[in-house]
């Protein structure tokens, strides 16, 4: 069973710092490309990013209104995606998903997410 | 960047009914549309992919259609665990974008 779990929300200052992280199980990671999407309370989804998998050098692309705040990276030794989400705003107010892609570069299985609450 | 608009934003049916969400796209592209449905407090759940291929146990009371711009989700009879709330997403080209969602509702 394809299974993603998230961690590592919680309350944090504007212009704090924090680091997400999804576990995955239930299929070989290595071999798929993964993303973050986030919803704001009470709005539509959001693409966050993407990494690709190994065969594709673990490339990363970015949704403009987090680019140079945050970074994706994964470790497959681990079964591990991470968000690293830094220079934080209250716009970053979300529930955080991750997600994988299917051979078809479509999303497939979402993770039940994690909520980050960005306030003073 | 790609919009993506759905219509209508809500609708209110009976359980039986024949449902038709649509999406379009500000351009093409071609068939890379996927559609999720959500349920309040939950992750969304892919449903179609390629536009019209239904993903691993979804049921074929859902089907999707359409190319280029214009998208279609159609539920053929509804049920009430079909009460929620779907999304469009193209996935041609950077930023990944989704519609705005709609929200079904019982009548």
């Amino acid at each position: 069973e394809v299974q993603l779990v998230e961690s590592g929300g919680g309350l944090v200052q504007p212009g704090g710092s924090l680091r997400l992280s999804c576990a995955v199980s239930g299929f070989t990671f290595s071999d798929h490309y993964m993303d973050w999407v986030r919803q704001a309370p009470g709005k539509g989804l959001e693409w966050v990013g993407r990494t690709r998998n190994k065969a594709n050098s673990y490339t990363t692309e970015y949704a403009a209104s987090v680019k140079g705040r945050f970074t994706i990276s994964r470790d497959d030794s681990k079964n591990s995606l991470y968000l690293q989400m830094n220079s934080l705003k209250t716009d970053d107010t979300a529930v955080y998903y991750c997600v994988r892609e299917n051979s078809r570069n479509s999303f497939d299985y979402w993770g039940q997410g994690t909520l980050v609450t960005v306030s003073s | 960047d790609i919009q993506m608009t759905q219509s209508p934003s809500s609708l209110s049916a009976s359980v039986g009914d024949r449902v038709t969400i649509t999406c379009r796209a500000s351009q093409g592209i071609t068939n890379y549309l996927a559609w999720f449905q959500q349920k309040p407090g939950k992750a969304p759940k892919s449903l179609i992919y390629a536009a019209s291929s239904l993903q691993s146990g979804v049921p074929s009371k859902f089907s999707g259609s359409g190319s280029g711009t214009d998208f279609t989700l159609t539920i053929s009879s509804l049920q009430p665990e079909d009460f929620a709330t779907y999304y469009c997403q193209q996935y041609k080209s950077y930023p990944l974008t989704f519609g705005g969602g709609t929200k079904v509702e019982i009548k």
